[in-house]
């Protein structure tokens, strides 16, 4: 299995500018998460899916931050206007509904808003 | 909801000595708890997990024990090496809900050769 799938693994960008994340989960999971890591605040959860419904968004920082997954393998994080205190490192993990489960992380996109 | 507090923050040991790291948690309906390592640059790797039904759980130089009636559980690796050096977290989840994870704040560990 290829394990959790992000791109870019790399993003630099300009204040203003819409930056779109993208995730494949592993094959079979059915719950999908995103995260967001900095030194100063450390791992945060953003948003969670399950079955491609978000169960839980209260993460998510404010409007500027938007999260789909149109169908179990893909899902997307967007920032639409970009600042630069979104500059962090974006994780997106997967694991198994139905019974507890661990997580599985992709390897993180990083973030850099100029 | 869930709070997962970690300590120390912050570890430094020397090489062969042991490494302790604990978690409190508030949700007693929690039932289950991985520790995550996370190396530098990298993202983080489930090393070992417990469920509430048992006391305590081993593989080769790590060890996680749980308290369920105290609401702590703890991460011990013996016989540390460089490469154990990273930052460690622990987490709680509870069947209902929907694995989330609660993640505690990590402890960077350090083990000077």
């Amino acid at each position: 299995d290829a394990g959790v799938i992000q791109s870019p693994r790399h993003e630099v960008t300009e204040m203003g500018q819409e930056v779109t994340l993208r995730c494949k989960p592993i094959s079979g999971h059915n719950s999908l998460f995103w995260y967001r890591q900095t030194m100063m605040r450390g791992l945060e959860l953003l948003i969670y899916f399950n079955n491609n419904v978000p169960i839980d968004d209260s993460g998510m920082p404010e409007d500027r931050f938007s999260a789909k997954m149109p169908n179990a393998s893909f899902s997307t994080l967007k920032i639409q206007p970009s600042e630069p205190r979104d500059s962090a490192v974006y994780f997106c993990a997967s694991s198994n509904l139905g019974q507890i489960d661990t997580q599985y992380f992709g390897p993180g996109t990083r973030l850099t808003v100029l | 909801g869930e709070n997962v507090e970690q300590h120390p923050s912050t570890l430094s040991v020397q090489e062969g000595d042991s490494a302790v790291i604990k978690c409190t948690y508030s949700d007693s309906a929690s039932n289950y708890f991985p520790w995550y390592k996370q190396e530098l640059g990298k993202r983080p790797q489930l090393i070992i997990d417990i469920r509430s039904n048992v006391g305590e759980k081993k593989d080769q130089r790590i060890a996680v024990t749980l308290n369920k009636t105290a609401k702590h559980f703890s991460l011990h690796i013996t016989e540390t090496q460089p490469e154990d050096s990273a930052v460690y977290f622990c987490a709680a989840s509870k069947n209902n809900a929907g694995n989330m994870l609660t993640f505690g704040g990590g402890t960077r560990l350090m083990v000077k050769p």
